[in-house]
């Protein structure tokens, strides 16, 4: 079953205006990753917060979780119009090193 | 610079013909990986590899085989192309359970 559900499926915003996607999953973590992917493109990895952090910045990024609702948030702060992409959460647990994916927020920024 | 190549960025091949799929790293990554991707579906495990002539199977192996007779290079194959796989196939490499990194893509449809 997909883990990491990222929430709203698709946003839409202005250009400077804040964004946030929201991801929620099931069973227990190690770390939980973001990633951008442009159309048709492949994807890029954005940050990752591991199971013991609560907050993490890089840039205009901001990320949280919170293990006991066991969700997190992506918070893209002053938006351009080169952040329209989809952004997907993953899940990473266990030894394998597998990160389980969600289905992707869709955001667009409108010039 | 870090890089996952993938052989082809876009492929049409025939129903029955066998496809295969070819992702390099230079990153010297023991895990290497291959999803697919399908609109309203998110990235879907197919198979990954955790070292040279390891494979695990992913959420969806069914219809795919893979190779990896070298530590830099992981192949998919479709042993017997059916349409129901016409579809985006993503090849990423990691490191541990770091971030992945991923190649540009193959769009496959099979006719």
């Amino acid at each position: 079953s997909q883990q990491g559900e990222e929430d709203p499926q698709a946003l839409s915003i202005q250009e400077g205006e804040n964004a946030t996607m929201n991801c929620s999953y099931k069973t227990s973590i190690n770390n939980l990753q973001w990633y951008r992917q442009n159309s048709g493109r492949g994807l890029v990895h954005l940050i990752l917060i591991r199971s013991n952090e609560r907050e993490k910045h890089s840039g205009r990024l901001r990320v949280t979780l919170d293990t006991s609702k066991k969700s997190s948030s992506l918070l893209i702060t002053a938006s351009r119009a080169a952040d329209t992409a989809s952004y997907f959460c993953a899940k990473g647990g266990g030894s394998n090193y597998k990160l389980t994916f969600g289905k992707g927020t869709l955001l667009t920024v409108n010039p | 610079d870090v890089k996952v190549t993938q052989s082809s960025r876009y492929l049409v091949k025939r129903t029955g013909e066998k496809v295969f799929l070819e992702c390099v790293q230079d990153m010297d990554h023991e895990n290497m990986f291959w999803y697919r991707q399908d609109p309203g579906l998110g990235l879907r495990l197919i198979y990954f590899s955790y070292d040279v002539k390891m494979k695990e199977k992913g959420d969806i192996p069914e219809g795919y085989s893979v190779s990896r007779e070298k530590k830099e290079r992981f192949s998919l194959i479709l042993e017997s192309a059916s349409t129901n796989q016409t579809s985006m196939y993503l090849c990423a490499s990691s490191f541990q359970s770091n971030e992945q990194f991923f190649g540009p893509g193959t769009r496959l449809t099979v006719l």
